[in-house]
């Protein structure tokens, strides 16, 4: 594929409401990360996949945000209940190995809660 | 906790001018180093990466960082820079053996005067 792909670009949400965010990784790629960056801020790891295998969610900040990868490639990262505080960029990533190798970004996900 | 710290939130040079933006990490193991850079309207990109040998890395566009492990640095260098490195660019780490999840810098904002 020609890069990693997320939608939607922007995200408007109310408070309380659930927001669905979408990752495609470059295809073939079989590790998956997602990031959180918050205004003035480097991106802040969240959760990480090799395939379909969720190995890493130390990063998650609450039991309301949930990602999953069913089928090893799509991924899709999802808030309940959204807070004012969920206000960021979710930034994508993949990486072709789960190795030494180079994470390629996705440009993002913005979303601001009102 | 494992962190990266980035000495400058904003720097502005004039072109021609010589770029030095520092980086520290906090980790005591062996750790793969990166540079990445966000170009205005643009995703985060792969400026170069050091993961063993030569400490002395080199990068796109005329870019180059130094590893130095006593000093648990990674300065990014360039002799020469210009408008067109108007960017923010963020140093980040992940620790072999760990995962590959990146801990990112807060990020320096570069603004070249032409």
């Amino acid at each position: 594929g020609a890069g990693v792909s997320q939608s939607p670009r922007y995200k408007v949400a109310k408070r309380g409401q659930d927001v669905a965010l979408r990752c495609d990784p470059i295809s073939g790629h079989v590790s998956l990360f997602w990031y959180q960056q918050a205004l003035g801020q480097g991106p802040e790891f969240l959760t990480y996949f090799q395939n379909e295998a969720q190995l890493d969610k130390s990063g998650l900040p609450s039991d309301r945000f949930f990602a999953e990868r069913p089928e090893g490639s799509v991924s899709t990262l999802k808030i309940q209940r959204t807070q004012q505080e969920d206000s960021a960029v979710y930034l994508c990533a993949s990486s072709s190995t789960s190795g030494r190798e180079t994470q390629y970004f996705g440009p993002g996900t913005r979303l601001l809660v009102l | 906790a494992q962190s990266v710290s980035q000495h400058n939130h904003h720097v502005i040079l004039s072109e021609a001018a010589s770029l030095e933006l520092g980086c520290n990490y906090s980790y005591g193991g062996t750790v793969n180093l990166f540079w990445y850079v966000q170009y205005p309207g643009q995703h985060l990109q792969l400026l170069l990466k050091y993961f063993s040998g030569d400490p002395l890395v080199k990068g796109i566009k005329g870019f180059e960082a130094e590893f130095i492990k006593s000093k648990f640095s990674f300065n990014l260098r360039k002799p020469s820079v210009q408008w067109s490195d108007t960017a923010e660019y963020f140093c980040a780490v992940s620790l072999l053996g760990r995962g590959n999840k990146l801990v990112f810098g807060a990020g320096t904002i570069l603004r070249v005067k032409s």
